[in-house]
């Protein structure tokens, strides 16, 4: 079976853009969650989707936002974005049915400059 | 609120000897605790899990890690350090619900000197 695929793997982006990003999980998966990972905040939840529903939703400002397709291909949104935005973006997929593996994307690296 | 502690940012072991890195997690309920290992601009890969079945649990590349619930521990081990061990390793707690929300630790780097 295919990894999970994130793109793009690297983006640059000026503060005020916005951004997507773009996850397609192991087929098969429904669970889509989002992490965000940073030098001084570490790994944090962002989101988790369900078969198209948000499931769980991490504490981060309203300008984070997703959506999930039929497919089970996840997409995260970035709006106005800030310096601190800046991370490592990683998502993960699984069966989505109790306390099951997550299996990790390469994730996107985004640079807000 | 569950959280996890990752003691020591960096450890630095030779290479054939005993790795050990240390978590200690934090729940009102029982946990799910996981470790992944991070290479550079790479995504994470889970080493082991441990879901309330054996307390030790053995994962990949020979590492293993034992759930002690009285030391709230549940530690990293691998009998003799490889060249190839050198990366990120985070410990990870899931509360047994059907959302798949991981809290992870800060992380810890090892590095493996010939």
């Amino acid at each position: 079976k295919a990894g999970v695929t994130q793109t793009p793997r690297y983006l640059i982006k000026t503060r005020g853009q916005q951004v997507t990003l773009s996850c397609s999980p192991i087929s098969g998966h429904r669970s889509v969650s989002w992490y965000q990972q940073t030098p001084g905040q570490g790994l944090q939840f962002l989101f988790e989707y369900f078969s198209e529903t948000q499931r769980n939703k991490g504490n981060f400002p309203g300008r984070f936002s997703g959506r999930q397709f039929s497919n089970s291909r996840s997409e995260m949104n970035v709006s106005t974005l800030e310096l601190g935005d800046s991370a490592l973006y990683l998502c993960a997929s699984s069966a989505g049915r109790g306390i099951e593996t997550q299996y990790f994307g390469p994730g996107t690296r985004l640079l807000v400059l | 609120a569950q959280s996890v502690t990752q003691l020591g940012s960096h450890v630095s072991v030779s290479e054939g000897a005993l790795v050990l890195l240390r978590c200690n997690y934090s729940s009102s309920v029982p946990p799910y605790l996981f470790w992944y290992v991070q290479y550079p601009n790479q995504g994470l890969q889970l080493l082991l899990k441990y879901t309330s079945a054996a307390t030790l649990v053995k994962g990949i590349n020979g590492f293993e890690a034992e759930f002690k619930k009285s030391e709230t521990s549940f530690h990293l081990t691998k009998p003799s350090a490889h060249m190839s061990d050198a990366a990120e390793y985070f410990c990870a707690v899931s509360l047994n619900t059907g959302f798949q929300k991981l809290v992870f630790g800060t992380g810890t780097r090892l590095l493996v000197s010939p």
